[in-house]
């Protein structure tokens, strides 16, 4: 099964820019890659999807190489409020199907 | 615009005793899941469906079913509730897209349970 690596946490500053990079190598043809947000005692929610090279939107830039075997998200400026669990999801429908199953996330802590 | 709807938000349970959590979603997806969340943990799939009228487990099974009851509403029960069974519950629901890929889940606000 293709599996998602992710840092577990990272610690940045208001109005840095964060960067998280998931790493997937065995990433499938037809799989997208999409990142999504989680606040506490919140269910996930959606950020940003992309296939390859640049996506961008006006919450994140999603960065996929042309080997697609990991991508970047990047948070812009960050406040105290994107404190939050990140996942990045890489679906590997070859060999899942419709089993849609999530890694650990990063735990992005935003200090003032 | 409700999107995924669960019940209830809160519940507490003695062991041994059993109960069903609700989910709906008015989007009209074809897939809908079930995941816990221990605290301080990612999330961990327990069952899913991908369509209506099929079931799947997922990485932790054990001590569940689910019913998908309709295109809207999948349930999932607990037949004997274990004090391991606290954790947070999460219903989402999507579609797959044409050909490739998935278009993105939608999550409800999850149902707090807690086995004493």
């Amino acid at each position: 099964l293709a599996k998602t690596t992710q840092p577990i946490s990272m610690d940045s500053y208001e109005g840095q820019e964060v960067n998280i990079t998931c790493s997937h190598n065995n990433i499938a043809t037809n799989d997208y890659i999409t990142w999504y947000q989680q606040f506490p005692s919140q269910g996930p929610r959606f950020i940003i999807q992309g296939y390859k090279t640049k996506v961008t939107n006006e919450v994140a830039s999603l960065f996929i190489p042309a080997d697609r075997k990991s991508s970047t998200l990047s948070l812009p400026r960050v406040s105290l409020s994107d404190t939050a669990v990140y996942y990045c999801l890489v679906p590997n429908l070859k060999a899942a199907g419709n089993k849609l199953t999530f890694g650990g996330g990063t735990r992005v802590l935003v200090k003032p | 615009n409700a999107g995924v709807t669960q019940t209830p938000k809160f519940q507490v349970l003695k062991t041994g005793q059993s109960m069903t959590l609700q989910c709906a979603q008015d989007m009209n997806h074809n897939s809908m899941y079930w995941y816990r969340q221990d605290p301080g943990m990612g999330l961990r799939l327990i069952y899913y469906s991908a369509s209506e009228g099929t079931t799947d487990k997922g990485e932790v099974p054990n001590g569940y079913n689910v019913s998908r009851l309709n295109k809207r509403e999948f349930s999932l029960r607990l037949e004997s509730a274990a004090p391991s069974q606290t954790s947070v519950y999460f219903c989402a629901s999507t579609e797959r897209l044409a050909g490739d890929g998935f278009n993105i889940q939608y999550f409800g606000a999850g149902t707090r349970l807690s086995v004493l």
